[in-house]
Order: C-alpha cells, then structure tokens, then sequence
C-alpha cells in the first residue's frame, strides 16, 4: 500500500519564478493538506484541499495556490519565489469520513530558492 | 491563537538513558494531541496521540499522558536506543490542520 507520494524530491528555482509540486495521497483518502517546513522549525499549515476546493488557508499569501484533482491528487504552486520560500514542502493526507483519521505525510519536496 | 511549545534541544543521551521531552499547549477546549517523529530526510510519522485529558499514548516504548491541569503532554520513554536518533514534533488539531511546535531533536549516542 503506497503511501503519500510527492515529486520532485528536490528542486532549485531562482528568485521570482514559478514552481509547482505535487501529491499524491495515500489510498483511500480523500483529503490533502500542504505544510511549509522551514529549516530548524516545525511545519506550518499552509492549507487543505477536499472534493476539489480549498477548505481551509493558513497565513500565507496569495501566491501560494494550489489545486486538487478529481483522483485526489494535489499540486501546490508558488508564484514570484522570494528567498524566503525556501523550505521543505510537506503534503499529508487524511480521510474526511474517518473521525480523529491521523495525517500521513509525504518525504517532502526540498525547494531551494537562489 | 492555539500554540504549541516544546523544550529546546538538542536532547544529548547515552544508550539506555531516560528520555523526557517537554510539551505545553495553549488552546481552546481540549484537542486531540499527537508527537510526530521526523528521521533524517524523511518526512514526519506519527508516533503516538491522545484525544481526550488523561488519555495516554504509546507506541515503540514511548508515551505521553494527556495533562488538561498542566496543559501538558510530555514525551518519555524509559531506555532509548541509537535509532530513536530524530527530531521530535508535538501538536495540537485544531478543527481540520495540526499546529506544531518548533521540534526536539534528540542525540543518542552508543
């Protein structure tokens, strides 16, 4: 049984482009959260996809964005990537009809911004 | 807001040795609390959880006890080993996302 997948596992972007990374949940769930890890501190929540809408936003800016799709697969996209971008990425996945249903999180994506 | 504080680390202790990690939360009601546990490069695995006060956790030989007096959820394990080298993650639910603290990360060394 497959966990939580995310690709690429690294990536390298200079100030002011754009990236994109993306989840793939574990099976049998439905619901897909994204958390920004900076270095030497706990992840932030960044926000939660269901039945293909953004459920829910934690404090970050509209440039983070993001998408789910009808299998239940999430990208996170960064638009204008500042330095302070640089982070891991974490995607977690969880059932939104199993009460208390615990997040399984991915490897990460590690994204340096130069 | 809802927060999460954890001690700072780094946790130094030789094989076999007590381990303590120390947690305290601020929130609204009584949450579901969790450890999260994040080996190197990898992402975090959950340890162990607690929904309600007094509920306590374990898994692997850790475990952590639901204190609403203390607002508090220790982690400990009596004898630890080299492998349970990591950084240590408590958390707090609140309604659909997790609240983490800043981590403990722990050095055991043989």
């Amino acid at each position: 049984d497959a966990g939580v997948t995310q690709s690429p596992t690294h990536l390298i972007k200079t100030r002011g482009q754009q990236v994109t990374l993306r989840c793939s949940p574990k099976s049998g769930h439905d619901t897909v959260s994204w958390y920004q890890q900076a270095l030497g501190q706990g992840p932030q929540f960044i926000f939660q996809y269901y039945e293909e809408e953004e459920r829910q936003r934690g404090n970050f800016p509209d440039r983070f964005s993001g998408h789910q799709f009808p299998n239940y697969s999430s990208e996170l996209n960064v638009n204008a990537l500042l330095l302070g971008d640089s982070a891991l990425y974490l995607c977690a996945s969880s059932s939104a009809g199993s009460l208390n249903s615990p997040l399984h999180f991915g490897n990460g994506t590690r994204l340096t911004v130069t | 807001g809802n927060s999460v504080t954890q001690m700072e680390g780094p946790v130094t202790l030789s094989e076999e040795a007590f381990l303590t990690i120390n947690c305290t939360y601020t929130a609204t009601g009584y949450p579901s609390l969790f450890w999260y546990v994040q080996y190197p490069g990898e992402g975090l695995q959950l340890l162990l959880k607690a929904t309600k006060a007094d509920d306590k956790g374990s898994n692997k030989g850790f475990e952590a006890t639901y204190r609403k007096e203390t607002t508090s959820f220790h982690l400990e394990k009596g004898s630890v080993q080299v492998s349970d080298s990591a950084v240590y993650f408590c958390a707090l639910k609140d309604t659909d996302k997790l609240i983490f603290g800043t981590g403990t990360r722990l050095q055991v060394f043989p």
